[in-house]
């Protein structure tokens, strides 16, 4: 099973919502991340989670907040959103990194489309 | 800081054209090389990767790409593009000292003519 599962697909939320996306690997992976692409642009690194804990977040607004609960588990909270951070959240999986030369790849999810309205 | 120059923004074939996608990197150290293709409405999947070796690498769907390390480039080839390569095409890099961030290109988008 090489699959990524990103929950929901679409997610419409107001500016003073609450809302968490989900993601979710059983390959074993113990590096997860989360990206955000705008359209027509190159996918952004957001954090990386390495054995559960975060090891880079690339100083992402604190109105995300990730979360590692398990090794299969990735989720991204979010509150109180701007319309800017209406995109395409991409998870992703893989080796862990950090530990090794990078000579691995990143196995992507579909994708939340997020609109902030 | 490490980038990835991908020249290319928008490519437009005839099937059974052969297509080169340039993408050049900035790196002095040693990196790992991928190329990601992005088909409309579908998820990121991996097309090749060079990680040490023979510097022609194959990947799916007759894709290949040959890394020049004194040129800084990897570029990607086809012999014969079909209608299905429609698709945004996105060069990218890592290194062993920074092995978790992968750095992406600004992404070639690719339009066959039937």
């Amino acid at each position: 099973d090489t699959e990524v599962t990103q929950t929901p697909k679409h997610l419409v939320m107001g500016m003073t919502n609450k809302k968490s996306l989900k993601c979710e690997q059983h390959m074993g992976h113990r590096a997860m991340y989360w990206y955000k692409q705008k359209a027509k642009k190159p996918p952004e690194l957001m954090f990386v989670y390495s054995y559960e804990k975060l090891s880079i977040n690339e100083s992402v607004p604190s109105r995300f907040s990730p979360e590692c609960p398990n090794s299969s588990l990735l989720n991204l909270h979010l509150h109180a959103l701007q319309p800017e951070d209406s995109a395409l959240y991409l998870c992703a999986s893989s080796q862990d990194g950090s530990r090794g030369q990078g000579d691995y790849e990143q196995y992507f999810g579909p994708g939340t489309r997020l609109t902030v309205t | 800081a490490q980038s990835v120059s991908q020249h290319n923004h928008h490519v437009i074939l005839s099937e059974a054209a052969s297509l080169e996608l340039g993408c050049n990197y900035s790196y002095g150290g040693t990196v790992n090389l991928f190329w990601y293709v992005q088909y409309p409405g579908q998820h990121l999947q991996l097309l090749l990767k060079y990680f040490s070796g023979d510097p022609l690498v194959k990947g799916i769907k007759g894709f290949e790409a040959e890394f020049i390390k004194s040129k800084f480039s990897f570029n990607l080839r086809k012999p014969s593009v079909q209608w299905s390569d429609t698709a945004e095409y996105f060069c990218a890099v890592n290194s062993y000292s920074s092995a978790s961030k992968i750095i992406f290109g600004s992404g070639t988008r690719l339009s066959i003519r039937p």
